[in-house]
């Protein structure tokens, strides 16, 4: 069975703060991809990743940056974190293949102070 | 850039009726995916329909069928005989066929919440 796995479903940290948001797939996927989640806005994409240490920005990438060091990880840094970052985070990964869909792991719900 | 358009934040539907969700996206490409993520309030996103754009014939996935339009730009995902189990955020998004390195990610709607009424 796939799994996309957050480090987090609950987050709280402090205005200025650096987080760290983790996302590990276990499907082998080449495709990860960083969202938000805002009421009435849908998902919009941050970053995304097609291959290790390969990275893209997505609409909205701006107070945040990505890390993706090994195939199975990507990281969502916010590198000083501030009241409007306050959302749902969604990671999701793809295989390289054409018609498959995302994957979603089960988000993490940060809350900035 | 592709954008997809969800007209309904809310539907409302009675327990074993049938309710009809619309989307509508926009885009120069010929060929794409379609498909319906439902997020119950686990906020776990679940597959609910995928829909190729070259196959003509709509999808159907059990209670759930997809009217797709290419012409008009529609993809509108129908539930027949819903379920408490329905109630949930639905969202329609898009993804373009890539060749060679870099991926599009999907580009979603803001999302139509499904009541269910008992």
């Amino acid at each position: 069975d796939v799994k996309v796995t957050q480090s987090s479903r609950y987050l709280v940290k402090r205005t200025g703060e650096k987080v760290f948001l983790e996302c590990v797939q276990d499907m082998d996927h080449e495709n990860m991809f960083w969202y938000r989640q805002d009421p009435g806005l849908g998902l919009r994409l941050i970053y995304f990743s097609y291959d290790v240490k390969m990275k893209e920005k997505g609409d909205i990438p701006e107070g945040y940056s990505v890390s993706r060091e090994k195939k199975e990880r990507f990281s969502l840094i916010l590198e000083s974190a501030s009241t409007n970052q306050t959302s749902m985070y969604l990671c999701a990964s793809m295989p390289g293949q054409l018609n498959t869909e995302a994957f979603f792991g089960q988000g993490t719900r940060l809350t900035v102070v | 850039a592709q954008t997809v358009t969800q007209s309904q934040p809310e539907m409302s539907v009675q327990e074993a009726e049938t309710v009809t969700l619309s989307c509508t996206y926009d885009t120069s490409e010929s060929d794409y995916y379609l498909f319906w993520y439902k997020q119950p309030p686990s906020r776990q996103m679940i597959l609910v329909i995928r829909q190729e754009a070259y196959k003509q014939q709509n999808a159907t996935e059990n209670r759930f069928s997809v009217n797709f339009q290419k012409a008009a730009k529609s993809f509108s995902l129908k539930i027949s005989d819903s379920q408490l189990g329905d109630a949930a955020m639905y969202f329609c998004a898009y993804r373009p066929t890539v060749s060679g390195g870099g991926a599009d990610g999907l580009t979603f709607g803001k999302g139509t919440h499904l009541i269910i009424q008992p």
